[in-house]
């Protein structure tokens, strides 16, 4: 069954700390793997699009990292600051190559906090 | 630059009612994709549009059905509301319908039913 699950399900920080949200996945067979960030009451936005072959992509102070071996992904944040408090959503694409088309699967997200 | 506008913001309906919402997708962008979010939940996916056809589909019932404009923009139709459907209907639009193409959300349509 194809799955992404995220930890941990929240996290409060300082301002100014760094962290580091996981993402585990069983989906087969793997097109890409995107982070969102998503503000209470927003869309979704996209932080970064990673395909089997990149295992590291940053977007400012975000960076993300894919390990297509073990099928985790990580997003790591540096120097906090009170704007990056939101959801942040894993979410994995599958591609089948007999009908051509793609499943999109989101994680329940990390729910972040940064506290001044 | 128009981002993707979802319409209306919010709606109140009782079970057993039809419920239409709407997506004008970001400028340039020929693909919508429609998304279920339940609270504290990942977006769900609904279905996807394409040059005017439903391109693939989710685990969701033929109660949801949709429908794609000339001008790229979209409708989400659910029929007999039950009361599992409140949620927030998320509406994203995108370049083509590969999914390495980056994908834009609209803020959702906060669809409470009584």
């Amino acid at each position: 069954k194809n799955q992404v699950e995220q930890s941990p399900q929240s996290l409060i920080i300082l301002e100014g700390k760094n962290c580091t949200l996981q993402c585990n996945y069983t989906v087969s067979p793997f097109s890409n793997l995107r982070w969102y960030k998503q503000d209470t009451g927003r869309g979704p936005v996209s932080l970064t699009i990673m395909t089997f072959s990149e295992n590291t992509k940053s977007n400012g102070r975000y960076t993300a990292t894919l390990d297509a071996d073990t099928k985790q992904s990580s997003l790591h944040i540096t120097a906090s600051q009170l704007s990056d408090s939101a959801s942040y959503i894993c979410v994995v694409s599958a591609h089948s190559t007999g009908t051509g088309t793609y499943k999109y699967i989101f994680g329940t997200g990390t729910r972040l906090k940064v506290l001044a | 630059d128009a981002g993707v506008t979802q319409s209306p913001t919010h709606l109140i309906k009782t079970r057993g009612q039809q419920v239409t919402l709407r997506c004008s997708p970001k400028s340039g962008h020929d693909t919508v994709s429609w998304y279920q979010q339940a609270l504290g939940q990942g977006p769900q996916f609904i279905f996807q549009y394409y040059e005017e056809e439903e391109r693939q589909r989710g685990n969701f019932p033929d109660r949801f059905s949709g429908h794609q404009f000339p001008n790229y923009s979209s409708e989400l139709n659910v029929n007999a509301l039950l009361l599992g459907d409140s949620a927030l209907y998320l509406c994203a639009s995108s370049l083509g319908p590969r999914s390495n193409q980056p994908q834009h959300f609209g803020d959702g349509t906060r669809l409470s039913i009584l």
